[in-house]
């Protein structure tokens, strides 16, 4: 069974530059989870979807960033502007239903640095 | 604010010693609970998982957990640990009231040979 997939691995970029990352869940798992880890941290969740429709987006910086799961399958993160503590691993996490299986299952991340 | 508390940062053992990391959470009700590890370069794996009955669980590896309702508290056990097993651990929690799942912030084992 595939697992989680992300992309990029790594970004570098400059404060006010806007980027997106990508993430690919396991093939049938319903709902889809957004996490940022700064370093020395644990993952903090940003948005959560189940199917495509959002769960929770209460902890999502909603000036700056956002998120898609359009389809229900894949979905994007994208941060515009990124500031400097934008810094941080960001996680791509699927479950296959949050209220009967709520195992989560993560991706390898995005290590993410903005100079 | 509901919490995960990991009170050991950082944990140096030899190989065959015995491991136990700590966990406490700050949620009341029904929880769910979960250990990860992270080994070097790779992405966090599910280690073992508490949903209800049997409060001792076993996990991959050897790793086992024991869910104290009384103490709030999910700690991480392995009577004999690899240099294999140099990894991060994160405890987290799901709670029902919250609906979200809270890591706490990680605890560094390193295994020397």
């Amino acid at each position: 069974e595939a697992g989680v997939a992300q992309s990029p691995r790594y970004k570098i970029i400059e404060k006010r530059q806007s980027v997106a990352f990508w993430c690919n869940p396991i093939s049938g798992h319903a709902t889809l989870y957004w996490y940022q880890q700064i370093l020395g941290q644990g993952p903090k969740l940003l948005i959560q979807f189940q199917n495509n429709g959002v769960v929770d987006d209460s902890q999502l910086p909603k000036d700056r960033f956002s998120a898609e799961r359009l389809k229900g399958v894949d979905s994007t993160l994208k941060i515009q502007p990124a500031k400097l503590e934008d810094s941080a691993v960001y996680l791509c996490a699927s479950s296959l239903d949050h209220y009967e299986r709520p195992e989560q299952y993560f991706g390898p991340g995005t290590r993410l640095t903005v100079t | 604010a509901q919490s995960v508390s990991q009170h050991n940062h950082h944990v140096i053992l030899s190989e065959a010693a015995s491991l136990e990391l700590g966990c406490n959470y700050s949620y009341g009700g029904t929880v769910n609970l979960f250990w990860y590890v992270q080994y070097p370069g790779q992405h966090l794996q599910l280690l073992l998982k508490y949903f209800s009955g049997d409060p001792l669980v076993k996990g991959i590896k050897g790793f086992e957990a024991e869910f104290i309702k009384s103490k709030f508290s999910f700690n991480l056990r392995k009577p004999s640990v690899q240099w294999s097993d140099t990894a991060e651990y994160f405890c987290a929690a799901l709670s029902y009231n919250t609906d979200k799942l809270i890591f706490g912030t990680g605890t560094r084992l390193q295994v020397f040979p």
